[in-house]
């Protein structure tokens, strides 16, 4: 049972744009930055979105952040073939002292 | 470009340690926090630790009774001891840095470690 709670699937179609939640407390996404990773099939994960709302530089400004309150959201734009993937919050929480994360989504692109 | 590479045992049998090593190119040790983190087959994400630029640590505190990490500035490696393994330390892990504690921006390709008798 993960600390912070993401749908297991979600699907689109090409040029849907998809919203993936992350549910958590005030002890994690309510106090602190969330972040978001893609992993792709077989490799390692990847880092989409930091400081909430942040691009890594090359990331495509399809991928968007956003929180509020003790919830946070990944919206992918203009969805491809190569987001599908599966897609991972974290946060820090206070209470456990530890950085956790989501139990990940898989977004399938039909 | 930063690179990170996992090297070890992919096979530890019950009560003994797992210990991994990760060797980074392109980047100082140094200069960033290095940190661990696993997926069981088939599961999530789980943070493990990491030790900052000042060699400073920071464990799960579901791990920290078993987990140690540490630097080798000399070979810009850093490493992983995982003590009393079980089935369920059963995973891949991870090696990553980034300029904070909580995230990472340069990810390991990832090595399987099974714990096995």
């Amino acid at each position: 049972q993960s600390v912070l709670t993401q749908p297991p699937s979600t699907s689109g179609t090409p040029g849907q744009r998809v919203t993936i939640s992350c549910s958590g407390s005030s002890s994690n996404i309510g106090s602190n930055y969330v972040y978001w990773y893609q992993q792709l099939p077989g490799t390692a994960p990847k880092l989409l979105i930091y400081r909430t709302n942040q691009r890594p530089s090359g990331v495509p400004d399809r991928f968007s952040g956003s929180k509020s309150g003790t919830s946070a959201s990944l919206a992918i734009s203009g969805l491809r073939s190569e987001d599908e993937a599966d897609y991972y919050c974290a946060a820090w929480d206070d209470s456990l002292s530890a950085l956790v994360f989501g139990g990940g989504t898989k977004v399938t692109v039909l | 470009q930063v690179q990170l590479q996992e090297s070890g045992p992919g096979l530890v049998k019950p009560s003994e340690t797992l210990s991994l090593t990760c060797t980074v190119s392109g980047a100082s040790v140094s200069s960033n926090y290095c940190s661990w983190i696993r997926q069981p087959p088939g599961e999530g994400l789980e943070w493990i630790g990491y030790i900052s630029y000042s060699g400073t640590t920071d464990y799960n505190p579901s791990l920290k009774s078993r987990v140690t990490i540490s630097v080798d500035t000399s070979k810009n490696q850093f490493s992983l001891k995982l003590s009393s393994v079980t089935a369920a330390d059963t995973a891949v892990y991870y090696c990553a840095r980034g300029p904070a504690s909580t995230y990472f921006d340069y990810w390991g390709q990832g090595t399987l470690v099974a714990v096995s008798s």
